[in-house]
């Protein structure tokens, strides 16, 4: 069954650290990847997506993930961190057999930012 | 402009009782979509209209009915509210297979 893993619930770092977050995928075909991210009380925003060519890509406020097929992975990556970005990530894989537009979404890291 | 909007945004009710959740999106997009997300945050996909078409639907409690109106509606109607009912519900909106678009968000709580 398609399903979306973020293996960390939650993380703290320091404003100007790097960041990482993980994602792990299972689906049965080449799949279209996104992040997205809600600020407190807020919707969901998209950062970026992948949906085919390079599998390095950038998205909006200086975010980039890179699709690893080998590793079924799709990692969020920031090279430094501001306070502004604490809020809660979310990693989702779609579309569905017939073509439905359907995401799964994995379970969210909640991003904490030490001044 | 705002892209996918949502009314209400808070939605305070008593168990048993019936309640609905609009949604208006403004891109001309031909798909819409509800959302449930958990006290823990989960999201999960409930229903989805193509063009006033549904064309998904997971497992949902039939309490739960969808209406489109036109391809930018998308109504939900909850009937005999229960305490379990007590989420955030998100409505987004895409072009075809493309990124999906959501709304802020209305935070039902049931008393």
């Amino acid at each position: 069954a398609q399903s979306v893993t973020q293996p960390d619930i939650h993380i703290t770092v320091s404003e100007g650290a790097s960041l990482e977050l993980r994602c792990n995928y299972s689906y049965g075909a080449t799949p279209y990847l996104f992040w997205y991210v809600q600020s407190p009380g807020q919707g969901l925003q998209l950062l970026l997506k992948y949906f085919s060519g390079d599998t390095l890509v950038q998205g909006i406020k200086g975010f980039e993930a890179e699709f690893k097929r080998s590793q079924s992975s799709f990692n969020l990556r920031k090279p430094s961190v501001h306070w502004s970005d604490a809020a809660e990530y979310f990693c989702a894989v779609g579309p569905f057999s017939g073509g439905y537009n359907k995401l799964i979404f994995g379970a969210g890291t909640r991003l904490a930012v030490h001044p | 402009d705002t892209a996918v909007s949502q009314t209400p945004k808070y939605l305070v009710t008593q168990m048993g009782n019936d309640k609905s959740i609009k949604c208006e999106q403004n891109l001309g997009h031909d798909t819409m979509y509800w959302y449930k997300q958990d006290s823990k945050k989960f999201l999960k996909i409930m229903f989805s209209y193509n063009n006033k078409e549904l064309i998904i639907n997971e497992t949902v409690p039939n309490r739960f009915s969808p209406k489109s109106p036109d391809k930018a509606h998308l109504n939900l109607h909850i009937n005999s509210l229960e305490l379990g009912d007590s989420a955030v519900y998100f409505c987004a909106s895409s072009q075809d297979l493309g990124e999906q678009f959501f709304g802020p968000g209305t935070r039902l709580t049931v008393l």
